[in-house]
């Protein structure tokens, strides 16, 4: 079985500038979660989607980040325009039911904005 | 928001040692997972386990729910066993899930 793909692996943008990152869950994976990961601190969810309806993007920035899932299988985080804060590891996750369940992750993409 | 918080920070352990990380959470859970973010970033599964005991391997973890704690075992800890081990919660299926600050484990030759 497949494992959660994310691309790319690395960016590096200036601030004020847009990126997008990319990611396909497990087939068949209802459940899909976006994390930012700060050095040093554990994920932090952005947002999470049940099938492609936004089931909590509570901690979503939304004046500057969006997210979608079209179709219910990948997704898009875009972030623009990106601050230095925005420097982290952004991580993708899915799991096979409408919750938590068993997570599961992919590599993630370390973003740099300088 | 529900709290988590996990101990120690950081651990450094000769290899074979024995370990034990623990995970409390400030209110009632109905899912908890443990991670173990390798050196590279990959974050892995070891358990789901939001009640009782499961092994696997030289890893065990235990969560009583009740008294709103999980400990994680590692036996005869090996260097590839380094890397971060994170907890995560969920309190029910329509809450947010958090995850601890992590414990940093470094295993000697």
């Amino acid at each position: 079985e497949a494992g959660v793909a994310q691309s790319p692996r690395y960016k590096i943008i200036e601030k004020r500038q847009s990126v997008a990152f990319w990611c396909n869950p497990i087939s068949g994976h209802a459940t899909l979660y976006w994390y930012q990961q700060i050095l040093g601190q554990g994920p932090k969810l952005l947002i999470q989607f049940q099938n492609n309806g936004v089931v909590d993007d509570s901690q979503l920035p939304k004046d500057r980040f969006s997210a979608e899932r079209l179709k219910g299988v990948d997704s898009t985080l875009k972030i623009q325009p990106a601050k230095l804060e925005d420097s982290a590891v952004y991580l993708c996750a899915s799991s096979s039911r409408t919750s938590f369940d068993e997570q599961y992750f992919g590599p993630g993409t370390r973003l740099t904005v300088t | 928001g529900i709290q988590v918080e996990q101990s120690p920070p950081d651990l450094i352990l000769q290899e074979g040692a024995n370990s034990t990380l623990r995970c409390n959470f400030s209110d009632s859970v109905n899912n908890l997972q443990w991670f173990h973010q390798n050196p590279w970033g990959q974050l892995i599964n070891l358990f789901y386990i939001p009640s009782g005991t499961k092994q696997n391997g030289r890893l065990s973890a235990t969560t009583v729910a009740t008294e709103r704690y999980s400990l994680l075992y590692i036996s005869s800890s090996q260097t590839t066993d380094s890397g971060v081990y994170f907890c995560a919660v969920e309190r029910t299926s329509y809450d947010k899930v958090i995850f601890g600050p992590g414990t940093s484990l470094s295993v000697i030759p």
